[in-house]
């Protein structure tokens, strides 16, 4: 069954850091890879969709690498802010043990960024 | 731009009550998908409708049911409430298609007492 690995679990970083988030799947034969930003009790907001056949994505500040042979994607965030704050959760679709195009969740990367 | 819309966004119930949790998708997405987060938990797929058809079911227990209608807003019932049934429920809607980004609404944040 398709599992997604988020490292780290907890990250605390100083504002104006460059920073990278880490996911893993363990099925390669994904359709997409979606990142997600979560605030303490509210809505999934998506920050960036990566189609099976792209290598990255990027908007603002924030860069997304697929790596789909290895089953490896990275969330890079450039010049970190208080206001980014939040945990993210990356997911995928497709793979071993899914169907259609449900999201498999990683357990997420919670980021504080002190001012 | 319109989003995905939950309603309602709190809601209490008792053990062994039943609940319905409404789901308005973004104009023009005919899917529609039910997760469920429990505390400290990554959502979890339950159930999805394309087409006001069940295109895709996961773990979703025997108590909940679900529909889409014909203007494809889409219904979670929920009964003979458990303790355990306590989470924030998510719906997202998306066009049809294995590729395409799903849009997450708000939540409802249930919690059974």
């Amino acid at each position: 069954k398709q599992e997604v690995t988020q490292i780290p679990a907890a990250l605390s970083v100083p504002e104006g850091e460059n920073l990278v988030l880490n996911c893993s799947f363990t099925d390669s034969a994904i359709y997409n890879l979606q990142w997600f930003r979560q605030d303490p009790g509210k809505g999934l907001t998506s920050l960036l969709l990566i189609q099976s056949s792209q290598r990255e994505q990027t908007s603002g500040r924030l860069n997304a690498s697929l790596d789909k042979s290895s089953g490896r994607s990275t969330l890079y965030i450039a010049a970190s802010q208080p206001g980014d704050s939040a945990t993210y959760l990356c997911a995928v679709t497709g793979g071993y043990g899914t169907s259609g195009s449900r999201l498999t969740f990683g357990e997420g990367t919670q980021l504080t960024v002190n001012p | 731009a319109a989003g995905v819309i939950q309603s309602p966004r709190h809601l209490i119930k008792e053990k062994r009550e039943t609940a319905t949790l409404k789901c308005y998708p973004i104009p023009r997405h005919d899917t529609v998908y039910w997760y469920q987060q429990g505390p400290g938990q990554d959502p979890q797929f339950l159930i999805s409708f394309y087409e006001k058809m069940q295109s895709d079911k996961g773990s979703i227990p025997d108590r909940f049911s679900a529909q889409q209608f014909s203007d494809y807003h889409s219904e979670l019932n929920m009964s003979s409430l458990e303790l355990g049934d306590s989470a924030l429920y998510f719906c997202a809607s998306s066009l049809v298609g294995r590729n395409t980004e799903a849009f997450f609404g708000q939540g409802t944040r249930l919690t059974v007492v």
